[in-house]
Parts: C-alpha cells; structure tokens; sequence
C-alpha cells in the first residue's frame, strides 16, 4: 500500500550507459516531481508533470528525459550517465490543484556512476 | 523569485529540552511554508504547513511553527525533544504570487537529539 514507490532502489552503472527510473503514486495526485539530492543533501527540482503536462522544466542537461505514460506514473530515463549524475532521486506527488497542497515523496532511487 | 533559507547546518539539543529549527523566507506575494523531515535513507515526509490563518500551525509528531510575516521566518518547534527527532529538517516556500507549482527548499538543517 505504498503510496509513492520508485525502482530500483539502487542502481550501479558505468559511465556512458542508459539507465531510466521509474515512478508510482497510488494516490489519486494529478502533479508528479523529480528532485535530485545531491552528496550535501541539497534539494533540486528537476521536472514536474501535472496531468502528463510538462509544467517544471528546470535546467538539467538533455541527457535527462522524463516520461509520463499517465497520471500515476512518472519515469526519468538517462543518457550518457557520466560521474556528476551520481545522486540520490526522488519522485513526489501531490495534488496540484491548488499551491499550497504537501507533497509525498517516495524513497529515492540511489545513483552510483563508476 | 523564491528563495528560503536555514542559517544552521546542524543544531544539538539534549533530549527533553525544546528545540527551534530556524528558516526564514523571501517571497513576492504571500507565503506557502512547508516543513519536512527527512530520516537516514529515506525520502522526505511532511510535517506541517502555513498557508493562511493563526500563526502557530501544529503538526505532526508534537511539532509547531510559528509564522511571522515582519521577521519572515518559519521556525520550527517543539517542547520536548526526542532522540527519535533526531534526522534532517528542510523547510520550503511556494510563493503565491508568483503562480508556480515550484516548491524551493532549504539546504537542510540535521538535528541531532542527545541523549
């Protein structure tokens, strides 16, 4: 009954590979995130999707391309991996209706680059 | 623009005594205040928030915070720490005025209770 999950939990791979996460919410939300959390444990947006609509298109590199099949999903997939990507990536939800609604974040996704 | 801030990287309390987490905020129209904690290896949760209204909002887990618009801060709370509070508190402005779904974080500020 997790309300927001991610796969995998970690992920180990080599530079220049593809590699995607994915993203669920079983919780009705009509807006989805994805933040990074780097090594300081600093918080950045990435993308936010509200009703499969890109809404947050902060400034990442292109080799970062979200997808949203539909409402309850939301997956990053990622080209080229280099070293600076490792990072910890959370996906969120919330009910984007109105701007003052929490968000729900799910248990990240461990990047490690090698 | 939006922007938040968290002056402590690291605050020490002894168990049973209050502690306060400290934020303050810039904004253009009014302010969406968010407190998370976020516990080793997991993802963020909620805690409370301010939106509109009386100025002390409780929350979860015994927190509060207390809004005040002159100082623009968002302080976080509580009576009586527990060495389970122990974790990384963010706090996050949304700004009204501005129309976005954005949600701007802090750089976190870890909590540490001792017992």
């Amino acid at each position: 009954d997790t309300a927001v999950s991610q796969t995998p939990k970690y992920l180990v791979t080599q530079m220049g590979n593809d590699k995607s996460i994915k993203c669920e919410q079983n919780l009705g939300h009509d807006t989805m995130y994805w933040y990074k959390q780097d090594s300081k444990k600093f918080l950045k947006i990435m993308f936010s999707y509200n009703n499969k609509e890109l809404i947050i298109n902060e400034t990442v590199p292109n080799r970062f391309s979200p997808k949203s099949p539909d409402k309850a999903h939301l997956n990053l997939h990622i080209n080229s991996l280099e070293l600076g990507d490792s990072a910890v990536y959370f996906c969120a939800s919330s009910q984007g209706g109105s701007f003052h609604n929490e968000q729900f974040f799910g248990p990240g996704t461990r990047l490690t680059v090698l | 623009a939006q922007s938040v801030a968290q002056p402590e990287d690291q605050v020490n309390v002894a168990e049973g005594n209050p502690l306060t987490v400290k934020c303050t905020y810039s904004v253009s129209g009014n302010p969406y205040l968010f407190w998370y904690v976020q516990y080793p290896n997991r993802g963020l949760q909620f805690l409370l928030k301010y939106i509109t209204g009386d100025n002390l909002v409780k929350g979860s887990y015994g927190f509060e915070a207390e809004f005040n618009k002159s100082q623009t801060s968002f302080h976080l709370k509580k009576p009586s720490a527990l060495v389970s509070d122990s974790a990384l508190y963010f706090c996050a402005v949304r700004d009204s005025g501005a129309g976005s779904y954005q949600l701007t974080f802090g750089k976190g500020t870890k909590l540490s209770v001792i017992p």
